[in-house]
Order: structure tokens, then C-alpha cells, then sequence
């Protein structure tokens, strides 16, 4: 079954650290670009990182720059965001999505992450 | 970096109705535009891709058209189960930019 599985979210505190993941299956991973977007409650959607198939190359919206890591390890198939210095506004769902030919062509259910005092 | 625009952010319209939806970028993005469709409490998911293409497995019902700066999304009889929040994206120069969003009820 072809999928992407989030997991990592949770409540934490303004300022510490988080990582969350992504497993994939169905599919050769190690083929496609992957991308991590989120979306804050009630807000729209905002794309936030991409890594290349292979790792050697990945891209950072402005806002997070610096402070969220995108990785990945393709033998295991999994995606991974690192979030440091969290702020309240990066509240939201993360959403991970493969992507081909610059459009995401599948999503996975979404984590939550939430920081809060 | 390219901004994208949607309009209307919100609609409402009738079963059966045609319902466009149009997506305007700030810069020529060539034919490099993509749909999503995202209901509520759930995950995104592409609809049309290069902005007129329409992804494996979606109604026909769907479709987009447009190249350059402007382009439109176009359901052309609405149905119950279109209602959620449609979004164009843009790829420009490892940039990938959401517009802002368009809610679609039925009246």
C-alpha cells in the first residue's frame, strides 16, 4: 500500500526541540524527492522543506530557515524534520508529501505539533 | 519570491453548478502550477498538475486551465462531496508557494 505515516508531534515548550518523522511505503523511496509542509489551525498550507532523492541537497522556506532540519535515510524509508527554537506560531499539522516534477503527488495524514507554555 | 493569489477565498453555490476558481502569481511561472483539494479534517490532494493535467484517478469534472501569470481551476457540475478548500501552488527556483486558498460550500 502506497502511504506516508507521520509521527513525532506532541506539545512542547517554546525553545526546546522536537523531531518528527515520516515513514513511507508502497514506493522506492530512495527515487523521490520529499518535502515537509504544515499548516497552522484555521490557516492555509505552507510549504516548508524539501530534500532531494538523495539527500545531498535541501531547501528551507524563509521562516524556518536555521532552525529546522530536513533529513532523510532511505534504508529505512523515512523522513525526518528536526524543529529547534520552537515559537507558538509554529503550532500546526505537519504534513509530509513526495514530490514529482515540482508538484506533491502524495500526502500522509499529518502530525500535529503544538508549543505551548 | 513569487506570490500567489487566489480568488474568491470563499463561494457558495448549488449542486450541479459550475464553480471556477482563479490563481494569479506574481512573476511568469510557465505552466508550472498545480490544484489540491483538501477537505476538511484531512490531508491535501492533488487534483490537476502543470496546471491543466488532471492526476490519475480524479473526476473529470475537474480541470484547469492557464500559462504564464494566470490560470483557472474549474469544477463544472459541483457535487456534496466537492466541498473542502482548493489551493493552487507555484514552483519557482527551489521555491514551492501555496496561494492562500479557496472554501467551496454548497448553498
Amino acid at each position: 500500500q502506497v502511504q506516508l505515516v507521520e509521527s513525532g508531534g506532541g506539545v512542547v515548550r517554546p525553545g526546546t526541540s522536537l523531531r518528527v518523522s515520516c515513514e513511507a511505503s508502497g514506493f522506492h523511496f530512495s527515487s523521490y524527492a520529499m518535502h515537509w509542509v504544515r499548516q497552522a489551525p484555521g490557516k492555509g498550507l505552507e510549504w516548508v522543506a524539501v530534500i532531494w532523492y538523495d539527500g545531498r541537497n535541501s531547501y528551507y522556506a524563509d521562516s524556518v530557515k536555521g532552525r529546522f532540519t530536513i533529513s532523510r535515510d532511505n534504508s529505512k524509508n523515512t523522513l525526518y524534520l528536526q524543529l529547534r527554537s520552537l515559537r507558538a506560531e509554529d503550532t500546526a499539522v505537519f504534513y509530509c508529501a513526495r514530490g514529482d516534477n515540482n508538484r506533491l503527488d502524495l500526502w500522509g495524514l499529518g502530525t500535529l505539533v503544538t508549543v505551548s507554555s | 519570491d513569487i506570490q500567489m493569489t487566489q480568488s474568491p477565498s470563499s463561494l457558495s453555490a448549488s449542486v450541479g453548478d459550475r464553480v471556477t476558481i482563479t490563481c494569479r502569481a506574481s512573476q511568469d511561472i510557465d505552466f508550472y502550477l498545480h490544484w489540491y483539494q483538501q477537505k476538511p479534517g484531512k490531508a491535501p490532494k492533488l487534483l490537476i498538475y502543470d496546471a491543466s493535467n488532471l492526476e490519475r484517478g480524479v473526476p473529470s469534472r475537474f480541470s484547469g486551465s492557464g500559462f504564464g501569470t494566470d490560470f483557472t481551476f474549474t469544477i463544472s457540475s459541483l457535487q456534496p462531496e466537492d466541498i473542502g478548500t482548493y489551493y493552487c501552488q507555484q514552483y519557482d527556483n527551489v521555491r514551492f508557494t501555496f496561494g492562500p486558498g479557496t472554501k467551496v460550500n454548497i448553498k
